[in-house]
């Protein structure tokens, strides 16, 4: 599977956009980018996930570089119930060894405040 | 509300004592998986049920104890755990034929 690097920890005030980088240099062809976070003592929650095109939801908009070598989450205006910790995953869909196999690193805490 | 209902929310059980852990998803799908998050420690994916078959052991030691009686529920049942197994434990399901997975607010284990 290929890694992801991110940073351990950044802040964000209150309204302004958070915006959660992430390396995948490895990534091959048919893995796609996954965005999840985990509010303290909870389990992850999806947020978004995508292949090559940039994407958005109603939570945020995942940001992936031409190269595919690294992607941006944006919360377009975070709030404190968005502290949390942020994991950028690789990982491919339908079929092969590594199905439905999300490998979760440190990820990012991310600290919202006012 | 995710779809995926963990009980019971909290647990403390002694060393020699046999407890289970219960998932259940209302979300139609296929596929099921435990997790373990170790404190400071990332997720550690345990087991994987497609279809109620396992599909993956990521030499998880014997006393822990899965079973799959049906695509929408999933059991972890435990047996002589040592305190380092205490941890939360998530249970998580997905499509079969896509990678999004859904986890439940996890079961929080307390050996002593």
């Amino acid at each position: 599977d290929a890694k992801t690097t991110q940073p351990p920890s950044m802040d964000c005030a209150e309204g302004r956009a958070a915006n959660l980088p992430c390396n995948h240099s490895t990534i091959s062809g048919n893995e796609y980018v996954y965005w999840y976070r985990q509010i303290h003592s909870q389990g992850p929650q999806y947020i978004i996930h995508g292949l090559k095109n940039n994407e958005t939801n109603e939570m945020a908009s995942l940001i992936i570089t031409e190269d595919r070598k690294s992607s941006t989450l944006i919360l377009p205006h975070a709030t404190l119930r968005d502290t949390a910790v942020y994991y950028c995953i690789v990982s491919p869909r339908r079929g092969g060894t590594s199905y439905g196999k999300l490998t979760f690193g440190q990820g990012t805490i991310l600290t919202v405040h006012p | 509300e995710t779809g995926v209902t963990q009980t019971p929310r909290h647990l403390v059980m002694g060393m020699t004592n046999k407890k289970s852990l219960k998932c259940e998803q209302h979300l139609g799908h296929n596929a099921m998986y435990w997790y373990k998050q170790s404190a400071k420690k990332p997720l550690e994916l345990m087991f994987v049920y497609n279809f109620k078959e396992q599909t993956e052991n990521n030499s998880v030691p014997s006393r822990f104890s899965p079973e799959c009686p049906n695509s929408s529920h999933l059991f972890l049942h435990l047996h002589t755990l040592q305190p380092e197994d205490s941890a939360l434990y998530l249970c998580a399901s997905s499509q079969e034929e896509g990678n999004t997975i859904y986890f439940g607010e996890g079961s929080w284990l307390t050996v002593v």
